[in-house]
């Protein structure tokens, strides 16, 4: 079956630095989204990988090993705002988004 | 407009009744999509559509019905609500096969 794995919460300090993981295992793939979804809000992109390696968006930057099916999301400096929960999606063979149930991240002062 | 919007936002609805979430979007994507979203489930895709015309169906479509007569209206169909169809449901659209952009949600409650 396909599935997508990420930790379900995790805490980190204001002006720090978290890594959040998500490890899948799918049929295919076309690349790997990351979205951040404040509380009651949608859901809004934040990144896509398709090749190994890291992107660097600002703040946040974004790992791929597609051997080893594996990806992370960095935030750097974080901020009160980044208080959300962070979704990792695989594009598998058939073009679908196969979506992890996301991490929700607690900043704390 | 400018995006994907739904409505209504919210809605209480009695079991058994007929309801329709309405979205439409203005930047001319091919491909739309229609989630739920449960605490500790994640999004999970209900029905989509590649291009007008077409819909096919997604990881859990039971309940629900989809149309897509034009490129910018795809709504969602219950046709006789239950309480666990009770969810927040999440309409997006991409430009086939990239990145979806999501409209900001119906909170849909059946009691």
């Amino acid at each position: 079956g396909q599935n997508i794995d990420q930790p379900t919460e995790m805490t980190a300090t204001e002006g720090a630095i978290v890594q959040i993981n998500c490890t899948y295992q799918t049929s295919g793939f076309n690349g790997l989204f990351w979205y951040q979804q404040h509380a009651g809000e949608a859901p809004t992109f934040l990144s896509y990988n398709v090749l190994d390696g890291l992107e660097e968006k600002g703040r946040f930057s974004s790992f791929l090993s597609r051997s080893k099916g594996y990806s992370y999301l960095l935030l750097k400096e974080l901020q009160m705002k980044d208080s959300a929960s962070y979704l990792c999606a695989v594009t598998d063979s058939n073009y679908q988004l196969i979506w992890g149930a996301g991490t929700k991240l607690i900043i704390k002062p | 407009i400018a995006g994907i919007t739904q409505a209504p936002t919210s809605q209480i609805l009695a079991a058994g009744r007929r309801m329709t979430l309405r979205c439409t979007q203005d930047m001319r994507h091919n491909a739309m999509y229609w989630y739920r979203q449960d605490l500790g489930l994640g999004l999970r895709l209900i029905h989509y559509s590649n291009t007008a015309g077409t819909t096919g169906k997604g990881e859990v479509p039971d309940g629900y019905s989809v149309s897509r007569a034009n490129t910018d209206d795809f709504p969602l169909t219950l046709a006789s609500a239950v309480p666990s169809q009770t969810s927040v449901y999440f309409c997006a659209s991409s430009a086939e096969p990239n990145t979806q952009y999501f409209g900001p949600g119906t909170r849909l409650t059946v009691l």
